[in-house]
């Protein structure tokens, strides 16, 4: 398995354009993680699912953030309208029940 | 609040060094904590869990439930262990939080 994959790697965008994460988990693993990596907040938890189903997404942003996961295999994380503030790394992670998380190697997004 | 406290986002120590990464951690369920690591252009990754009472890469970390800590120590420090260290918090049966990171810097 190549591990959590994450596309793009960079994404330079202008304000106010929309933007989309993808992420595809380790295969079998049943909960996916979204974080934003920033100097100022470290790792923050934007959203996870279990078993395809959102499970807590308390620390979205606000409305501008959506996720989904239509299966398995597969999720995107989507900013619209995309603001300079949004600019920071975003990491995707899969786990099996109580094991460890697996991290991609993570989207950095720079919005000008 | 549940969170995860890393009080210090830049470490420096000597090469030979004993290394401390402090973690608070504010819980009132059961904890269950661990230690990821991120060396330079690699993934995130787990160090290590309290749980499993092991020493990785020399490092190891003690729970103490009384002042709600789970530091991570080294004895001698090594070049190769600079990276950015995040201490984690497991919520329930999967929700995961981390702390702000602390980025370890060993001088030669």
């Amino acid at each position: 398995d190549a591990g959590v994959i994450q596309s793009p790697r960079h994404e330079v965008t202008e304000m106010g354009q929309e933007v989309t994460l993808r992420c595809k988990p380790i295969s079998g693993h049943n909960s996916l993680f979204w974080y934003r990596q920033t100097m100022m907040r470290g790792l923050e938890l934007l959203i996870y699912f279990n078993n395809n189903v959102p499970i807590d997404d308390s620390g979205m942003p606000e409305d501008r953030f959506s996720a989904k996961m239509p299966n398995a295999s597969f999720s995107t994380l989507k900013i619209q309208p995309s603001e300079p503030r949004d600019s920071a790394v975003y990491f995707c992670a899969s786990s099996l029940r109580r094991t460890e998380a697996f991290f991609g190697q993570g989207t950095r997004l720079t919005v000008v | 609040a549940q969170r995860v406290t890393q009080p210090e986002k830049l470490l420096s120590v000597f090469k030979g060094a004993p290394v401390e990464l402090k973690c608070n951690y504010s819980y009132s369920g059961s904890p269950e904590l661990f230690w990821y690591v991120q060396y330079s252009r690699q993934r995130l990754q787990l160090l290590l869990r309290h749980i499993s009472r092991e020493s990785i890469k020399g490092f190891t970390a003690d729970l103490n439930k009384g002042e709600t800590s789970f530091h991570l120590k080294k004895p001698f420090a090594q070049e190769e262990d600079s990276a950015m260290y995040y201490c984690a918090l497991r919520l329930g049966a999967q929700k995961l939080v981390f702390g702000q990171g602390t980025r370890l810097t060993i001088n030669p």
